[in-house]
């Protein structure tokens, strides 16, 4: 059972725009900022969203995040065949007092 | 550029321990920390702890406290990861990633290749 809760799969396709949900509490969320990370089948995650909404470099603006309350979401426009994967949220917990994730979404693009 | 290069495929028995290294470059070692976060096949992503390899000063997850230990070798850039007491629910990939703090967020921002531990009797 993960601390932060997200919806097991999502779906779109190719052009479409897509969003990924986050839900959490004021020890989480509600307190500390939000990051994102997609991991590609069979590889390592990488950052995608760091800060709620800022994108390392390299990565597409057709990623973007928000965070509102205890809530926090990924969004995926113009979503691409290379998009196919699974997503997780992640923030700092300060009852657990460490980072904290949730369960993952994966992405199919149909 | 960064890079995080993890050893080799491990395969244990219950009750053993295993220890993953994670060579650092591209970087300053010290500046940043080093965390553990390990995903068993088909699941999500589970944090187990960071170091800070300047001071060697640890946290881990109350889940592991007792089971595992994190150390580092400043002079090669090294991180370890041992994880004892091993158990079948164990099996897992192990990744090491670099932590990375900016305004109050904390995040990680290179991952290691991933380490497959298994364990089997």
């Amino acid at each position: 059972q993960s601390v932060l809760t997200q919806p097991p799969s999502a779906s779109g396709t190719p052009g479409q725009r897509v969003t990924i949900s986050c839900s959490g509490s004021s020890s989480n969320i509600g307190s500390n900022t939000v990051n994102w990370y997609q991991q590609l089948p069979g590889t390592a995650p990488i950052l995608l969203i760091y800060s709620n909404n800022q994108r390392p470099s390299g990565v597409p603006d057709r990623f973007s995040g928000s965070r509102s309350g205890t809530s926090a979401s990924l969004a995926i426009s113009g979503l691409q065949s290379e998009d196919e994967a699974d997503y997780y949220c992640a923030t700092w917990d300060d009852s657990l007092n460490g980072p904290v994730f949730g369960g993952g979404t994966k992405l199919t693009v149909l | 550029q960064v890079q995080l290069v993890q050893s080799g495929a491990e395969v244990k028995k219950p009750g053993a321990s295993v220890k993953v290294s994670c060579k650092a470059s591209g970087y300053t070692f010290t500046s940043y920390d080093i965390n553990w976060v390990r995903q068993a096949t088909g699941q999500g992503l589970e944090w187990m702890g960071w170091m800070n390899p300047n001071s060697g000063n640890t946290g881990y997850a109350q889940k592991f406290q007792g089971r595992v230990t994190m150390t580092r070798n400043t002079s090669i850039s090294t991180a370890y990861m041992e994880l004892s007491s091993l158990r079948s629910e164990d099996t897992a990939m192990y990744y090491c990633a670099r932590g990375a703090n900016w305004n109050l967020d904390y995040y990680f921002d290179y991952w290691g290749q991933g380490t497959l531990v298994t364990v089997s009797s």
